[in-house]
């Protein structure tokens, strides 16, 4: 089956600027999870929906932001981008159900110029 | 606060020997520990989930062990090979928090 499927794969954007991610999760996964992976800080979560309801939030700024389509699909969106924010933001999809392992997408490299 | 240990220093063992991978945890009672493998460039993938009531998980070469007194886990990949160099990530998985925190990883690279 297809896997989580993440777009676009690469963006370079301008501070200031705001910017979108898309994730599509397996077919069937009704929760989707949000990271963002750099090099200090490693991989860090942002929020998880399951159901187009957030279930948990990280510790990153109001900039950060995301929403759960009932198709399960999810965006998430990033405002006043600073150079900080330059990372790969990864998706993961799971069923939902504790205990089971996720399904990350090959990701977002976002670099802020 | 909670903190997650990993080896940052690379794993470097000959091919067809045992890799053991250490994950260490503070400040923290998850319900499951999970690893992950990833590769230059991609999204982790999964490997493994082990209870914190499991002392023990096996998969194919694959090994995890959970001491939950020690708040440890090890991972351990028997009769490996050069395929198996990657990053090995660990993560916890706390109840009802639908969030993984993760370490920082360890590369295991495997010479032929």
């Amino acid at each position: 089956k297809a896997g989580v499927t993440q777009t676009p794969r690469y963006l370079i954007k301008t501070r200031g600027q705001q910017v979108t991610l898309s994730c599509s999760p397996i077919s069937g996964h009704r929760s989707v999870s949000w990271y963002q992976q750099t090099p200090g800080q490693g991989l860090q979560f942002l929020f998880e929906y399951f159901s187009e309801t957030q279930r948990n939030k990280g510790n990153f700024p109001g900039r950060f932001s995301g929403r759960q389509f009932s198709n399960s699909r999810s965006e998430m969106n990033v405002s006043t981008l600073e150079l900080g924010d330059s990372a790969l933001y990864l998706c993961a999809s799971s069923s939902g159900d504790r205990g089971g392992g996720y399904t990350f997408g090959s990701g977002t490299r976002l670099t802020v110029v | 606060s909670q903190k997650i240990e990993q080896n940052s220093e690379a794993l470097n063992i000959q091919e067809g020997k045992t890799a053991t991978l250490t994950c260490n945890y503070t400040n923290y009672s998850p319900a499951y520990l999970q690893w992950y493998r990833q590769d230059p460039g991609r999204g982790p993938v999964f490997l493994l989930l082990i209870r914190e009531n499991e002392k023990e998980k096996r998969k194919e070469r694959l090994k995890v062990t959970f001491d939950t007194t020690l708040k440890q886990s090890l991972f351990h990949i028997t009769a490996s090979q050069p395929a198996d160099s990657a990053t090995y990530l660990c993560a916890l998985d706390g109840d009802s928090s639908y969030k993984l925190i993760f370490g920082s990883g360890t590369r295991l690279l495997v010479r032929p």
